[in-house]
């Protein structure tokens, strides 16, 4: 069964700090990891598609990467402004036949200044 | 705003009504996707139309639960005989082709 976990659960960061947000995956054929940024009362925003090991895509002070069994996202000093919940999921072949994502449980990002 | 958009945003019923949301997908898009969320969750599918035509349902989705989407434009999700359990977060998404799914901003949904 397709399953993602993300790790942490919750992220306390200073203003600047840098850190990783893990993304943990099992998939029969992979048709795309998501990133997705959430904020609080809101439905989730895009970030970023990865398709295969080895890509990596950034925006601003985020940078996402692949590898065959799991995704990071790194961010770079962040600010005060990103914080949100930040959601992986993935698209799989035989998801249902009708690509359904699978979505982890989300990792909550504090950042303070 | 040529998102998606879903109405109402927030909805409060007593245990035992029924309540129906309404998602309106970017408008090129022919898929189109609800989701469930409950607090400190990801999102959960519940079911899949592509054009008018529904093609996948969860088995979250009871009997209590229908979606229609007529003339593949908006679609909308009934709950009948609401229960405590159902309170969550509705999220409606929309894609075409390959691209990632857009989400709404959700409706909200508290039983009593």
């Amino acid at each position: 069964e397709d399953q993602v976990t993300q790790s942490p659960e919750a992220l306390r960061l200073q203003e600047g700090e840098s850190s990783s947000l893990n993304c943990s995956y099992t998939v029969s054929g992979l048709r795309g990891l998501f990133w997705y940024r959430q904020d609080p009362g809101k439905g989730p925003e895009f970030l970023f598609t990865l398709y295969s090991a080895g890509e990596e895509k950034e925006k601003e002070r985020l940078k996402a990467t692949l590898t065959k069994k799991e995704s990071f996202l790194h961010i770079t000093a962040p600010k005060p402004e990103d914080s949100a919940t930040y959601l992986c999921a993935v698209r799989s072949v035989f998801s249902g036949g009708y690509n359904k994502l699978i979505f982890g449980a989300g990792t909550r990002l504090a950042v303070h200044p | 705003d040529t998102g998606v958009s879903q109405n109402p945003r927030h909805k409060i019923t007593k245990r035992g009504q029924n309540v129906t949301f309404r998602c309106d997908p970017i408008s090129e898009h022919n898929r189109l996707y609800w989701y469930r969320q409950t607090l400190g969750q990801g999102p959960e599918f519940l079911t899949y139309f592509q054009n008018e035509a529904q093609l996948e349902k969860s088995r979250l989705l009871s009997d209590r639960f229908s979606a229609e989407r007529p003339k593949g434009s908006f679609s909308t999700l009934e709950i009948q005989r609401t229960e405590q359990g159902d309170s969550a977060m509705y999220l409606c998404a929309s894609r075409t082709g390959d691209t990632e799914a857009f989400f709404g901003q959700g409706t909200r949904l508290t039983v009593v």
